[in-house]
Formats: C-alpha cells, structure tokens, sequence
C-alpha cells in the first residue's frame, strides 16, 4: 500500500537558519505532491504544490523540490522566523484519485529567536 | 482564499449520544468533501468522502453506521457521530475543494472540532 513518511522527529533551529524538511513515499508515483502548516488545534492551511513534471517550485521564503526518481519531496524555509514553528505536513493523491488527499504524519518545527 | 467553516469547534458529550459537526463552503461550491480524523501527535486519517446528492464512500475501517455523512446541498457536508463513545474522542476535520477547479489544486480545510466524549 502507498505511504508517506516524515521525520517524526521535532526540528529546533535557530531563528534566520534555514529549515528542510523532509517527506518520502513508497509504491506509486503521484501526479502532484502538496505540503500543508497546522497549528495546534487548527486545520491545515495550504502552502505549495508540485506537479510530477516540475522539479521545484518557490513562494517567497519557501522551496519545495520533487524527485520523482528518489521519491522525495524537500521543503525548505529560508530566514526562519519563531512565527514559522509550526507542524509541517506533506500530502498525496492515493493512487491519483481525484480530491482525496493522504498525509504524512508531519514534521514539528520550532524555531528559537 | 476560499473558506471553509467547521462548527462546532468544541463540543463534550455524553457517552451514548449523537454528536453533528458541519462544515460549510462559503465562498464556493463543493460537490464533493472530506472527513478526517487526527489523534494527538498523529496525522489526518481519511475518514470519507462526501458526495453531493449521493452515498458517502468510506475508507476502509470506518463504520459508516457510526458516522454518518450527509452532503444535501453545494455548500453543505454533515458527520455525525452516532452512540459515542471516549475512543471516538478526537480532532475531527473536513476539507473541499472548489469545484470550478481542477482537481489538482489545494484542498481548503475547515478548522476542526475537538469532541470529547464523557
């Protein structure tokens, strides 16, 4: 079956540092990759999406890379900000159906001023 | 961008009763939504699919006795969580997507609900 894997791990780096987080899959290539932030007790809010063919894509302080061939996607913030800590979660279409969404289960980041 | 709001955000229950969350397109319309669930320091399990007009689809595990799912208009996605129990505490959250648009695009969530069950 498809999975998604995060670092479970919590990321603590020093505010102006630049963040990567990471997200790995198994077993099917997905037609576009997105990430998502959540806060504690909120639902997520959409950050970027990457399409197969596009290898990276950037939105002001964020980067998002997709290699297809290692089945990984980065995410990288650069400038850290302490209102950047957050859980960072990536999301995939099962099998491309159309709408649905599975999701990793999510890096924390904190960031220290 | 496009919202979508979710109520109640909290509710606390008695073991045994029925609990009905809904979750609203506002500023677009949505034929179809979904449900997940996320347990502390876990990520969002897919609960279901809510289709406009027609049957829910549920994923696999999901008893669809228990959580009941009713999409009767564009705008519009009820789950209700029949005969609760403690175990079905937890963070309850939908999402849809614009139906105008392509459907690889962002999903839009709504803010959860925290249930607790006594």
């Amino acid at each position: 079956s498809q999975k998604i894997e995060q670092n479970s791990e919590a990321l603590n780096i020093q505010e102006g540092k630049t963040a990567t987080l990471t997200c790995n899959y198994t077993n099917y290539s997905p037609a576009y990759l997105q990430w998502y932030r959540q806060d504690p007790g909120r639902g997520p809010v959409f950050l970027l999406l990457i399409r197969e063919n596009e290898k990276e894509k950037r939105k002001e302080r964020l980067k998002v890379t997709f290699d297809t061939t290692l089945k990984q996607s980065l995410f990288h913030i650069t400038a850290s900000q302490p209102a950047d800590s957050a859980t960072y979660l990536c999301a995939l279409p099962p099998y491309n159906q159309g709408g649905k969404l599975i999701f990793g289960q999510g890096t924390e980041l904190s960031v220290k001023p | 961008g496009a919202v979508v709001s979710q109520h109640p955000s909290r509710v606390i229950c008695k073991s045994g009763t029925s609990v009905k969350i809904e979750c609203r397109s506002l500023d677009f319309q949505a034929t179809t939504m979904f449900w997940y669930r996320q347990f502390p320091k876990q990520s969002l399990m897919l609960m279901a699919t809510s289709n406009e007009g027609s049957k829910a689809t549920y994923e696999q595990g999901v008893e669809k006795d228990k959580f009941l799912i009713n999409h009767a208009s564009l705008t519009l996605s009820t789950l209700t969580v029949t005969s609760a129990h403690p175990e079905d505490s937890s963070f309850y959250i939908c999402s849809a997507r614009d139906t105008g648009e392509q459907i690889h695009t962002e999903a839009f969530f709504g803010q959860g609900t925290r249930l607790t069950v006594v």
